[in-house]
Formats: structure tokens, sequence, C-alpha cells
């Protein structure tokens, strides 16, 4: 089957502590997504990357940390500059081609940090 | 900056009715995305809205978009209970080349009673 995941499903850590999340897509997809979303809110655009190699600040790159080593996998480092790291983050891939720029969700990672 | 306004927030109704969300943006787009988010899951893909007075129905959601007023509304009809849950519109961003972000809204919590 082809798609997202995401791991762990839920993650709790301590202040201070940085934490890496875990996006694996095999829809071989170009470029890659991280969002963020806080209760009642829309998804922010943390990160994202067109090509292996590559990547782009989003809205709120402020504390988070990527790479983009292999084509299949985008983990995100949420440090401990980040002041409110309490979230659901959402990896995304789309193929970005002409037309084709539909993004397909993983299944998302609660974070509780405490 | 691209702006993603929708309203209502919050959609009580009763089942058997009709409601429609709608969805403004600020600056031009094409590409218009409707996703449904369930309690504590990912986002579904809903409609894919690629040009000006596209419509598409599934089931009881139909989602149609107007380019030149810059909105995009998401109808239902004879709601049931089965389609409570936060439905988002996101617009998208060609920014270079074929590369795309999107911009969502804050979603439309949408309660069906009995």
């Amino acid at each position: 089957d082809g798609g997202i995941t995401q791991s762990p499903k839920y993650l709790f850590r301590k202040e201070g502590q940085n934490v890496t999340l875990s996006c694996e897509q095999n829809l071989n997809h170009d470029a890659m997504y991280w969002y963020r979303q806080d209760p009642g809110q829309g998804l922010r655009l943390i990160y994202y990357s067109q090509i292996v190699n590559d990547f782009q600040k989003g809205d709120i790159a402020e504390g988070y940390s990527v790479s983009r080593e292999k084509k299949e996998s985008f983990p995100l480092t949420v440090t401990s500059a980040q002041k409110n790291p309490t979230a659901f983050y959402l990896c995304a891939s789309s193929q970005n081609r002409q037309g084709t720029d539909e993004q397909y969700f993983g299944p998302g990672t609660r974070l509780t940090v405490t | 900056e691209l702006k993603v306004e929708q309203n209502p927030l919050f959609l009580s109704m009763q089942e058997g009715k009709n409601y429609t969300i709608y969805c403004n943006y600020s600056t031009t787009s094409d590409r218009l995305y409707w996703y449904r988010q369930d309690p504590g899951k990912s986002l579904e893909s809903l409609f894919v809205l690629l040009s000006n007075g596209a419509v598409k129905q599934e089931g009881r959601l139909m989602a149609s978009l107007d380019t030149k007023a810059r909105l995009s509304t998401l109808h239902i009809t004879a709601a049931v209970h089965d389609l409570s849950a936060t439905y988002f519109c996101a617009v998208s961003r060609k920014f270079w080349g074929s590369n795309y972000k999107l911009t969502f809204g804050k979603g439309t919590l949408l309660t069906v009673n009995p």
C-alpha cells in the first residue's frame, strides 16, 4: 500500500529536550511538508522540501529543524528553542508537477511537552 | 500575504437540513482544496477545484469555486450525523517552477444533531 507514515503516534517529552518526529512516504513524491496544528486552528507550515537535499522555511520555522537526505524521508526535530511545542504535527507529500500539487497527509504525531 | 477565511467556524445543524460553508481568500489563486478532519485524525481530501466555475459533488457534499469573487462554497444537503467533522479549505499558491504551497483556513467544526 502506498502512503505516508508518521511515528510515533503519541510522544511525551520534558521541557528542554530535543525530539525528532519521523515521516516516511512511498508514493515517490518529490515534495514533502511539515505542518503544525493547534486546537481550533488551521494548519501552519513549518518547513517544506521540493527535492532531496533542499528545504525551505515555512511560516513558523523558528525552533524547528529538518533534513531531506532521502526522497522518502523528511524528519522534523523540535528543539528546545521552540517555546510552545505541544501540538499535533502533520506531514504531507505531493508530486508537485504541473497540475498535480494535491497534498496527501500522514496520520499525525501528537507531541506533549511538560 | 495570502489570507484564507472560513465561515462559520462553528456550525450546529439538524439532520436533514441544508447549509453552506464559505471560504474567502485574499489573492489570486486557481486551485482550492477541501479537506475533512475527524477528531484526532489526519486530513482526508474531499475535493480539488482547479478552475473558475468548477463544481464537484460527492454524496451530500458539493463544492464550487468562483475565482473572480475569490470564493469557494461547500454545500451540505440533507445532513446526516456521519458528516460531523471539521472541514478545511486550503488555497494553493504557485511560487516558482512547479512548486506550490497551501494556506489553510481555520476550519469549520460541523456538528450534525439527530
